[in-house]
């Protein structure tokens, strides 16, 4: 399947600290990328959906001046939580949208664990 | 009823044991379907797609029931590796915006 890599793979900052997320496809051109966050024990969470060249729908309840989202080119989104805080520690995860063959498939990044103290 | 609903077990099974998972789905203009598997702390991973009337893939078949709007997993001859959370997606109704279930454990035993 195609690749996507994130960096970092984890963080532990102070809170007040932003934290920026890079969401690469690696080998697709991703027009469409998501951003989820995990939880433990609980469901993958959209956050908001990343399209290359315009500004991200947000879910409801997601602050878009708290997580800021960039797209810029086909392979590369990103995410920054800013000012973050303990309650935004979390396992970030983003997706790349693939359509070929007229098939549909999301590949996902291997995740950010963010700790924020 | 939730956009996607998965029973969260766990589902404790033998090795080689055939074990079948169930995902409900409330938008009847869904149009494609997937399975994820997720590791412990890992990300998902895509397992199958299902598009029609279903899919197989070696000891994995998924099936689609349009009119009683669900999904199922069914797993033959489970394995140790098997082990993990089965995610069930269905994209929103008339978009790709994926929602994803809670998530169905399965711990295969020796």
């Amino acid at each position: 399947g195609a690749v996507v890599s994130q960096h970092p793979s984890w963080v532990i900052c102070k809170s007040g600290t932003s934290v920026k997320i890079e969401c690469r496809s690696l080998d697709f051109q991703a027009t469409t990328m998501f951003w989820y966050r995990q939880f433990p024990k609980q469901s993958l969470m959209l956050m908001a959906t990343s399209n290359e060249g315009s500004k991200a729908t947000y879910e409801q309840g997601v602050e878009k001046d708290k997580f800021l989202i960039n797209h810029a080119s086909l392979t590369l989104s990103t995410l920054t939580v800013t000012s973050a805080h303990p309650e935004d520690s979390s396992f970030y995860i983003c997706s790349g949208r693939n359509y070929r063959d007229q098939q549909e498939t999301q590949y996902f990044g291997p995740g950010t664990r963010l700790l924020v103290l | 009823r939730k956009e996607v609903e998965q029973d969260p077990g766990p589902f404790n099974v033998p090795e080689g044991a055939t074990v079948a998972f169930n995902c409900t789905y409330s938008n009847s203009a869904s149009q494609s379907f997937f399975w994820y598997r997720q590791d412990c702390r890992k990300e998902p991973k895509l397992l199958m797609s299902v598009y029609s009337s279903g899919n197989e893939d070696g000891r994995f078949t998924a099936q689609l029931n349009r009119a009683s709007q669900y999904i199922s997993l069914l797993i033959r001859d489970s394995k140790l590796s098997d082990s993990a959370t089965y995610l069930c997606v269905v994209p929103r109704g008339g978009s790709y915006i994926p929602t994803f279930g809670r998530g169905t454990s399965l711990i295969v035993h020796p």
